[in-house]
């Protein structure tokens, strides 16, 4: 059962647009919501996080919104530029408890074309 | 660089085998995780240790265990290797025991491949 379900599997945007990334997920449960950005060969590395108290996080080009109602999530990155061509990652996980680990969505392959 | 170190970057071995990945985490940091990355499963969580002491456990494979010594580094012990677990193994620490809501920060990974 895929917990966390993210789409596009691929994206190809232009210098200067805006990339849109979007997850759902299905335990209410979840209550830590990171996106992660990887490069081939590294590991990934947080982007930006945003726990369900807010609709919105915004930090630089990226930004989080939030639909708790709807169980989704997504990922803005505006003016993109050639250097997030990457892998994204979105992710979610409980506090508390068993303190487990991050439930990943499957990825989302950006290019940004020159 | 995320402060924390992985070895061995590359491990090629043949079914049957057993093997031993290591992860030293972001100092002060007490909690590691385990991840496996694959093209048909993605990122998924292993297990959990914290302060030595095992947290959680994901979609571990009864063949692979972890510990977790009193250096605060972590072994990853795979065995009786099938191709299937050919991979790239992440470990994450993170400060506290809170674990899953503390910033993980992700090794650059062991790639393992079973021949």
């Amino acid at each position: 059962q895929q917990q966390v379900k993210q789409s596009p599997q691929s994206l190809i945007v232009q210098k200067g647009g805006i990339s849109i990334i979007n997850c759902a997920y299905e335990n209410t449960a979840f209550d830590y919501f990171p996106w992660y950005q990887q490069f081939p060969g590294k590991g990934p590395a947080l982007l930006i996080a945003i726990r369900p108290d807010v609709s919105e996080k915004k930090e630089g080009r990226f930004t989080i919104s939030f639909n708790k109602s709807a169980k989704q999530f997504s990922l803005h990155i505006m003016d993109s530029q050639p250097g997030d061509s990457a892998t994204y990652f979105c992710a979610a996980s409980r506090s508390g408890g068993g303190a487990d680990g991050l439930t990943f969505g499957k990825g989302t392959h950006l290019i940004i074309q020159p | 660089d995320s402060g924390v170190t992985q070895t061995p970057k590359h491990l090629i071995t043949a079914t049957g085998q057993r093997v031993t990945l290591r992860c030293s985490p972001r100092s002060g940091d007490l909690s590691v995780y385990w991840y496996q990355q694959s093209l048909d499963q993605g990122l998924q969580f292993l297990i959990h240790y914290y302060n030595g002491e095992e947290r959680a456990k994901g979609n571990i494979l009864e063949r692979f265990s972890a510990q977790q010594f009193p250096d605060l580094h972590s072994e990853l012990n795979l065995s009786s290797l099938e191709l299937g677990d050919s991979a790239l193994y992440f470990c994450a620490s993170s400060v506290g025991s809170l674990g899953s809501t503390d910033t993980q920060y992700f090794g650059p990974g062991t790639r393992l491949t079973v021949l």
